[in-house]
């Protein structure tokens, strides 16, 4: 089955410093990355929608220029969490749409990374 | 704000019980729905998918729809402890769109 391929798995970082995250996907095209984000008891929350080649549409209230998402290639999508403060300590997690998908009438599903656990101290 | 509701719990259930996980959604033109289920620490693993109304089942679950009503729900058969976890219910607008997120249901099956 499909999957995608998220690093790090968790990561510690000092206040002020920048986090990259990568998701990979291994076996697919992925047209479509969603990235969420979800805080202890909470649900996911959306963060933003970034597809291939074009810049990524954040949700309201999340920070364009602090979360950055880049979508260089159809297997390959980046999240950089820059200047990173203890608030951002949540556990991010990255979703892909299959290419294969497009056109069809009916979503079967998208394909979640593993997640990472981000902590700033 | 298109709202996924669900109740937090926890729902206990005995061992061998059947568990009933429910889900309201408000936004009428939504095309699929899904239920994942997420251990601590861990993202969440697709159960089920429905996306036409009435039932349907996959082994010790069944996944049930009523447009009409806006709601949807997932039986666990046979509840076993390994089935103790967050249940969440997400809900598609469109093919291509992200998934809206329910808070998700806290399921404990004690032995």
């Amino acid at each position: 089955g499909a999957v995608v391929s998220q690093h790090p798995s968790w990561v510690i970082c000092k206040s002020g410093t920048s986090v990259k995250i990568e998701c990979r996907s291994l076996d697919f095209q992925a047209t479509t990355m969603f990235w969420y984000r979800q805080f202890p008891k909470q649900s996911l929350m959306l963060m933003a929608t970034s597809n291939e080649g074009s810049k990524a549409t954040y949700e309201q209230g999340v920070e364009k220029d602090k979360f950055l998402i880049n979508h260089a290639s159809l297997t390959l999508s980046t999240l950089t969490v820059t200047s990173a403060h203890p608030e951002d300590s949540s556990f991010y997690i990255c979703s892909a749409r299959d290419r294969r998908d497009r056109g069809r009438a009916i979503n079967y599903g998208y394909t979640f990374g593993s997640g990472t656990r981000l902590t700033v101290v | 704000q298109k709202e996924v509701e669900q109740n937090s719990g926890p729902l206990s259930v005995p061992e061998g019980a059947i568990a009933s996980l429910n889900c309201t959604y408000s936004d009428r033109g939504s095309q699929s729905f899904f239920w994942y289920r997420q251990y601590s620490g861990k993202s969440p693993e697709l159960i089920m998918f429905i996306y036409s109304n009435g039932d349907k089942e996959d082994g010790r679950f069944t996944a049930q729809l009523n447009k009409a009503s806006q709601y949807v729900s997932l039986l666990i058969r046979d509840s076993q402890p390994s089935d103790s976890a967050t249940y969440l219910c997400a809900v598609n607008p469109w093919p291509g769109y992200a998934l809206n997120f329910g808070k998700g249901t806290s399921l404990l099956v004690t032995p």
